[in-house]
């Protein structure tokens, strides 16, 4: 059975650093690895999606990598703003292609 | 982009009620419609996964006779809480797939429900 873990689980930073969110899970057989913001009492916005065969995706400021043999991930955040400020959760997409299993998330707050 | 519809978004009713969510794929027809469950600080779990025609698939340990899932047409799946009691109380996701696994779900904006 995957399991999917978010270290840290919450971090406070101020305006402007970069920053980093790791992710890791137990059984590398993934379809995908896909990064998630949620905001408080709402669902979930996709914000970057790597398929197994590729190292990293990019999207702005942001910039995902994917280790498949070590079962990592991690969500660089550049410049920080404190629009930033969510819920980042990862998931794993299992092989067959629909069950997704999410980690636990990281709480970022990001300080004017 | 793909846009997922979920209402109501909070529902506040008395023990025994059952409650119903619906879940809406507004600009595209969705193959795959799965339903979450969120408790506070804690992540998503994966209640059921629903083809449009065909049962819904349970996760291990979620009652079926409890959660009634319908995906009657490939825009709309519905999520029925029968005789709902506080420890159903909870932030439920709907989310909404088309084609295979390189497409992201698309979620819905969430359904707090509070029983009293």
């Amino acid at each position: 059975k995957q399991e999917v873990t978010q270290i840290p689980a919450a971090l406070s930073v101020p305006e402007g650093e970069n920053l980093v969110l790791n992710c890791s899970f137990t059984d590398s057989a993934i379809y995908n690895l896909q990064w998630f913001r949620q905001d408080p009492g709402k669902g979930l916005t996709s914000l970057l999606l790597i398929q197994s065969s590729q190292r990293e995706q990019t999207s702005g400021r942001l910039n995902a990598s994917l280790d498949k043999s070590s079962g990592r991930s991690t969500l660089y955040i550049a410049a920080s703003q404190p629009g930033d400020s969510a819920t980042y959760l990862c998931a794993a997409l299992e092989t067959s292609g629909s069950r997704l299993t999410f980690g636990e998330g990281t709480q970022l707050t990001v300080n004017p | 982009g793909a846009v997922v519809s979920q209402h109501p978004s909070r529902v506040i009713c008395k023990s025994g009620t059952s409650v119903k969510i619906e879940c809406r794929s507004l600009d595209f027809q969705a193959t795959t419609m799965f339903w979450y469950r969120q408790f506070p600080k804690q992540s998503l779990m994966l209640m059921a996964t629903s083809n449009e025609g065909s049962k819904a698939t349970y996760e291990q340990g979620v009652e079926k006779d409890k959660f009634l899932i319908n995906h009657a047409s490939l825009t709309l799946s519905t999520l029925t809480v029968t005789s709902a009691h506080p420890e159903d109380s909870s932030f439920y996701i709907c989310s909404a797939l088309t084609g295979n696994g390189n497409q992201p779900q698309h979620f819905g904006d969430g359904t707090r429900l509070s029983i009293l």
